[in-house]
């Protein structure tokens, strides 16, 4: 069954340093999303992107972060100058559609800002 | 504002028990979309369903079962059977943004613990 990939699994970083998170999506999808989980709390959306652009964001989505696909394969999630608070899950998903398709979701890569 | 509330923090059953996951949501939309997603203790997250605001008929899936009822804002999953496999942390979902499914609210998740 086809999958979506993200690396790296997990990642340490100093505060105050940027990250860049790496997402392929599954091949033949157009949407493309970002969620984040802090530990043991709810899945949070961040951003969708379809089309080369941001189509929808979340007020948790700030300057401090910013989306790219910078080929046909990957999809990014940078965060510049991480903060703390910023140590959470992170969760790449892809879907063929807008609606009426199943959202399949990466492993997750888990970013600790220290 | 859209909002989901999962009463059930945690639910604890022995194999073989039914249990049934609530969720009930909110809001001020008449078209909006309804999400289970499953966390098993791994960490990936899995869908499991989506459900359109105008369609109440309730879905099974092998064990799975789904009850929306939009008079009681609600969206109840029930598991029957329960096996050691199906403990995960269970998220209810939202949209109301009819552009983009994927940009949910979720719920903060009930927590379900099936024991042999």
């Amino acid at each position: 069954e086809p999958e979506v990939t993200q690396t790296p699994s997990h990642q340490v970083t100093q505060m105050g340093q940027e990250v860049i998170l790496r997402c392929v999506p599954i091949s033949n999808h157009l949407y493309f999303y970002w969620y984040r989980q802090i530990l043991g709390q709810k899945v949070e959306f961040l951003v969708s992107f379809y089309n080369n652009e941001i189509s929808e964001k979340s007020e948790i989505f700030d300057d401090q972060f910013s989306v790219e696909r910078p080929d046909g394969s990957n999809f990014t999630l940078k965060i510049r100058s991480t903060k703390l608070e910023d140590s959470a899950m992170y969760f790449c998903a892809s879907s063929e559609q807008a609606w009426g398709n199943t959202i399949y979701f990466g492993e997750g890569s888990w970013l600790t800002v220290v | 504002a859209q909002k989901v509330t999962q009463a059930q923090t945690e639910i604890s059953v022995v194999e073989k028990e039914d249990v049934t996951l609530d969720c009930v949501y909110e809001t001020r939309d008449t078209t909006y979309y309804l999400f289970w997603y499953k966390q098993p203790p791994s960490g990936e997250l899995v869908f499991l369903i989506r459900r359109n605001s105008f369609d109440e008929q309730n879905e099974i899936s092998g064990r799975y079962s789904w009850n929306f009822q939009k008079s009681t804002s609600s969206f109840n999953f029930t598991i029957t059977a329960s096996q050691v496999v199906d403990s995960a942390v269970y998220f209810c979902a939202l949209s109301e943004d009819n552009t983009n499914a994927g940009k949910s609210t979720f719920g903060d998740g009930t927590t379900l613990t099936v024991k042999p």
